[in-house]
C-alpha cells in the first residue's frame, strides 16, 4: 500500500508566477490536508477536504490560494502570483473515513522555493 | 494563548539519559492527542497516541492529564537516533478530524 504522495518534491518558481501542488492520498484514504511549514516554524494547518468538499479552510491565506479535491485525481493546492513569502515546504497528509484514532499519515511534502 | 503549546527547547541530553516534554492545550474539550515525530527537513510520523489511561511503547511514555490540559512524552534510555523534533497535536474529535501541531520541541541527543 503505498504512501502519500507529493509531487513535485522540489518546485521553483519565480514572483508572480502559479505554483500548483499534488497530493495523492493513501489508498482508501478519503480526508486530505494541506500544512505549510515555514523555516524554523511549526506546521500550520491550511485547508481539510474530503472528496469534492472543502471541508474548512480557515488555515487559508484570503488571497491567491485555493485547494480542491476531485472526485477523480490528486487533490492540487494552487497558488497564484507567488511571492517569496510562499517560499515554505507544503505538506499534504490523508486519514481514512471513520477513524476514531483520527492519525493523519504525512507525504514527503513539496518545497517550494519562490525567486 | 496559543491552542497548542511547547517548550521549542533545544533538549541537549547525553545518550541514555532520560529525559520528558510537556506540552498543553487550550481547549478543554479537546479528545485525541498525539505525539509526532519529525527528522529535519522531513515529513512528521506518528511516535504514538495518547491515551487517558497513559501509555507506553517500548523506551516511549506518553501520559495526558485532563484536569491539567498538558500531555507528556518520557524517553528512556536515549539513543543518538532519538534527535528529532517531538510535535504535539490534539484534537476536537467528534468525528471532525482537524488537528492542531503544536511548533514542536527539539532534542539532541549527545554521545
Amino acid at each position: 500500500n503505498a504512501g502519500v504522495m507529493q509531487n513535485p518534491r522540489h518546485l521553483v518558481r519565480r514572483r508572480g508566477q502559479e505554483a500548483r501542488l499534488r497530493c495523492s492520498p493513501m489508498k482508501g484514504h478519503s480526508h486530505v490536508y494541506w500544512y505549510r511549514q515555514l523555516p524554523e516554524e511549526g506546521l500550520k494547518f491550511m485547508v481539510y477536504l474530503q472528496k469534492e468538499n472543502i471541508i474548512d479552510e480557515s488555515g487559508m491565506p484570503k488571497e491567491r490560494f485555493s485547494a480542491e479535491f476531485p472526485k477523480e485525481g490528486p487533490s492540487i493546492l494552487r497558488i497564484q502570483q507567488v511571492v517569496r513569502g510562499d517560499s515554505a515546504a507544503y505538506f499534504c497528509a490523508s486519514s481514512p473515513p471513520g477513524d476514531v484514532r483520527y492519525e493523519q499519515y504525512f507525504g514527503p511534502g513539496t518545497r517550494l522555493t519562490v525567486t | 494563548r496559543k491552542e497548542v503549546e511547547q517548550d521549542p527547547g533545544p533538549f541537549n541530553v547525553p545518550e541514555g539519559a532520560t529525559v520528558a516534554f510537556n506540552c498543553t492545550y487550550s481547549n478543554s474539550a479537546s479528545q485525541s492527542f498525539f505525539w509526532y515525530r519529525q527528522d529535519c527537513r522531513k515529513e512528521p510520523k506518528l511516535l504514538m497516541s495518547v491515551y487517558s489511561s497513559g501509555n507506553e511503547d517500548g523506551r516511549f511514555t506518553a501520559q495526558l492529564n485532563r484536569a491539567s490540559q498538558y500531555i507528556s512524552l518520557l524517553i528512556r534510555d536515549s539513543k543518538l537516533s532519538d534527535s528529532a523534533t517531538y510535535l504535539c497535536v490534539v484534537s476536537l474529535g467528534g468525528g471532525y478530524q482537524k488537528v492542531t501541531f503544536g511548533t514542536g520541541t527539539k532534542l539532541q541527543v549527545i554521545p
